[in-house]
């Protein structure tokens, strides 16, 4: 069973510029959610995509933009990178159960540096 | 809207001691709560998980947790810490809404004393 892998694993871009990162959830898992490490902090919900649609949206201005395949992986974008997006962007695959707290794996991360 | 709270941002033990990591929880509905474990450059590995069939829950690598309404807490402990142990844990609340998402606490860098 493959868990869940993230690319690129570092990133350097300047400001104004836009980044893609990308997600390969865990096999059997259909369920995507995005979070936004800053260093020294505990992470940060992005959005959620569920069945190719987004599920849910945290506190993230409309730059911040994603999508996912009929594979179940998924891409997260950022437009117009400034400084604060400087941060480890963590994915998160689930398969969504009733009435239970679904468990979410993570992957190993994106570290971005917006210069 | 549900939250959770961390206290003491750094926890320093001696090899072979008792850990514990506090957590206390905000929620106007049973929470789902759980446990996370971050190694230096690395993502999130959990640790165990709350879901209201057991009040005593035990994870991997020894750790367990105890749900506590009356406290509204899910402490983190293990009998007897190694090196291997020091890392960064966070406490998580799953969210009600259509997404479930986890909403974290700050976290606790744990270090181990030989």
């Amino acid at each position: 069973e493959t868990g869940v892998t993230q690319s690129p694993t570092h990133l350097i871009k300047t400001r104004g510029q836009q980044v893609t990162l990308r997600c390969s959830s865990q096999s059997g898992h259909n369920t995507v959610s995005w979070y936004q490490q800053a260093l020294g902090q505990g992470p940060q919900f992005i959005f959620q995509y569920y069945r190719e649609e987004e599920n849910g949206r945290g506190n993230f201005p409309p730059r911040f933009s994603g999508l996912q395949f009929p594979n179940y992986s998924s891409e997260l974008n950022v437009n117009a990178l400034e400084l604060d997006d400087s941060a480890l962007y963590l994915c998160a695959s689930s398969t969504r159960l009733a009435g239970v707290g679904d468990t979410q794996y993570f992957g190993p991360g994106t570290r971005l540096t917006v210069l | 809207a549900q939250s959770v709270t961390q206290l003491g941002s750094h926890v320093s033990v001696s090899e072979g001691a008792l850990v514990l990591l506090r957590c206390n929880y905000s929620s106007s509905v049973p929470p789902y709560l759980f446990w996370y474990v971050q190694y230096p450059n690395q993502g999130l590995q959990l640790l165990l998980k709350y879901t209201s069939a057991a009040t005593l829950v035990k994870g991997i690598n020894g750790f367990e947790a105890e749900f506590k309404k009356s406290e509204t807490s899910f402490h983190l402990t293990k009998p007897s810490a190694h090196m291997s142990d020091a890392a960064e844990y966070f406490c998580a609340v799953s969210g009600t809404g259509p997404a479930r998402q986890l909403t974290f606490g700050s976290g606790t860098q744990l270090t181990v004393l030989p």
